[in-house]
């Protein structure tokens, strides 16, 4: 079974720590993508990469980067966390525009 | 950003009930997909409509793609508990990313 495997379910970080979110996907994606999600905003977009060490920025980049030096791996990165930054966080991956295969989800609270 | 809106925000009904969730859009897709989130959960695919005016059928789910792919539906026929969860629409367009709706939230009680 294909999947797509975030490494947290669930993070506490206070403010001002950096933190590290990761997503492995094991069905050979060129495509992965980082969204959160929050009540009555639906799915945004913060980063996605088409190709290892490639990366293009979503709709809400600002205060997160990502990473992506293998083609199974790619993570996301809170510079200094902030309080607005409390959120379910879900990796995805895809092959070109097929559709998406989401990870479980990382809930993270910053305090 | 191709917007994609969704209505109804919230459905709450019986088991046994029908219902229609819709999904709609002023720009063109060349594929529109449904996922099935339940809590604490990433969203699952459900189905892919391709071409407009397309019907599938999922069980006691119809999906159906507007002729001119800007808008699409989904009927739940005899809803079950089981259905409860968040129910998203989302759009391929031209760039690698999909658009996605904002969810319909739909519960089912017994």
């Amino acid at each position: 079974d294909v999947k797509v495997t975030q490494s947290s379910r669930y993070l506490v970080k206070r403010t001002g720590e950096k933190v590290f979110l990761e997503c492995v996907q094991d069905m050979d994606h060129e495509n992965m993508f980082w969204y959160r999600q929050d009540p009555g905003l639906g799915l945004r977009l913060i980063y996605f990469s088409y190709d290892v060490k490639m990366k293009e920025k979503g709709d809400i980049p600002e205060g997160y980067s990502v990473s992506r030096e293998k083609k199974e791996r790619f993570s996301l990165i809170l510079e200094s966390a902030s309080t607005n930054q409390t959120s379910m966080y879900l990796c995805a991956s895809s092959l070109r525009q097929a559709s998406y295969t989401f990870g479980s989800g990382t809930r993270l609270t910053v305090v | 950003t191709q917007l994609l809106e969704q209505s109804p925000q919230f459905l709450s009904i019986q088991e046994g009930e029908n219902l229609t969730v819709y999904c709609n859009s002023s720009s063109v897709f060349s594929s529109l997909q449904w996922y099935r989130q339940e809590p604490g959960e990433g969203p699952v695919l459900l189905v892919t409509v391709v071409t407009g005016g397309e019907v599938k059928k999922l069980k006691r789910l119809t999906f159906q793609f507007g002729d001119a792919r800007k808008d699409s539906s989904l009927h739940i026929t005899a809803a079950q508990p089981g259905d409860t969860g968040l129910y998203l629409c989302a759009g391929v367009g031209s760039g690698y990313a999909l658009n996605f709706g904002k969810g319909t939230s739909l519960l089912v009680t017994p």
